[in-house]
């Protein structure tokens, strides 16, 4: 059964920095290419970014609204894919998901599993 | 703003039908690239509904059927239930000069009567 548990969410204050993880089971870990998505409170869903596999050159790309200051980041030997965030904003609050890409040039893909979510509020 | 349009809101019995539209535009959906659902239950994460237009992973109930024709897409639910109800995402791709993201429609509330 594939599973993503996200983790590392929290209470952190403006121009903080915070890293999420996200550990996969269930899968072949490195096969895949890896998204994250984030929900504002009682906002719909945007697009943060996502990381290629390593066949397709684990690049990654990035949202225009958190360009510069998030980075992804993959470990495939502990399956688990990183969102790490930087000069945070109150408007970064949100719940973040991590998900999986069947397409591996991801760009137009759809997103068929994602995890729980974890809670990121930025306040002072 | 969301690039892509979708009703806030739309209700119906159990049993009945109802659609909820995703309109886009030529630098998306009407660019030929594919759209795809998801069903946010209240509290929970999204999950997929339909990807490819038109296609349901495995265990999707056949109730749930998408179609796509120029710059619009469609999700129909047939016989209608109480769980059902939930937040509906359309999502594609865009891309224009300025560049290219995934994108979302905002999302419709589905309330079952």
């Amino acid at each position: 059964e594939v599973q993503l548990v996200e983790s590392g969410g929290g209470l952190v204050q403006p121009g903080r920095s915070l890293r999420l993880s996200c550990t996969a089971s269930g899968f072949t870990f490195g096969d895949y290419a890896m998204s994250w998505f984030r929900q504002a409170p009682g906002k719909g869903l945007e697009w943060v970014g996502f990381i290629r596999s390593k066949a397709y050159g684990g690049t990654t790309e990035y949202a225009a609204s958190v360009k510069g200051r998030f980075t992804i980041s993959r470990d495939d030997s502990k399956s688990i894919a990183y969102l790490q965030m930087n000069s945070l904003k109150t408007e970064d609050t949100a719940v973040y998901y991590c998900t999986r890409a069947p397409d591996p040039v991801v760009a137009a893909s759809y997103f068929d599993y994602w995890g729980q979510g974890t809670l990121v509020t930025v306040s002072s | 703003q969301s690039v892509l349009t979708q009703p806030p809101s739309v209700s119906g019995a159990p049993g009945q039908r109802v659609t909820i539209s995703c309109t886009g535009s030529s630098s998306n959906i009407g660019a030929g690239y594919d759209v795809h659902w998801y069903q946010q239950l209240p509290g929970t994460a999204p999950k997929l509904l339909i990807y490819g237009n038109s296609n349901r992973p495995s265990g999707v109930p056949d109730r749930f059927s998408g179609s796509k024709s120029g710059t619009s897409a469609s999700l129909a639910i047939t016989g209608l239930q109480a769980e059902d109800e939930a937040d509906y995402y359309c999502q594609s791709y865009d891309s224009s000069l300025s560049g290219w993201e995934v994108v979302f429609g905002g999302g419709t509330k589905l309330t079952v009567l």
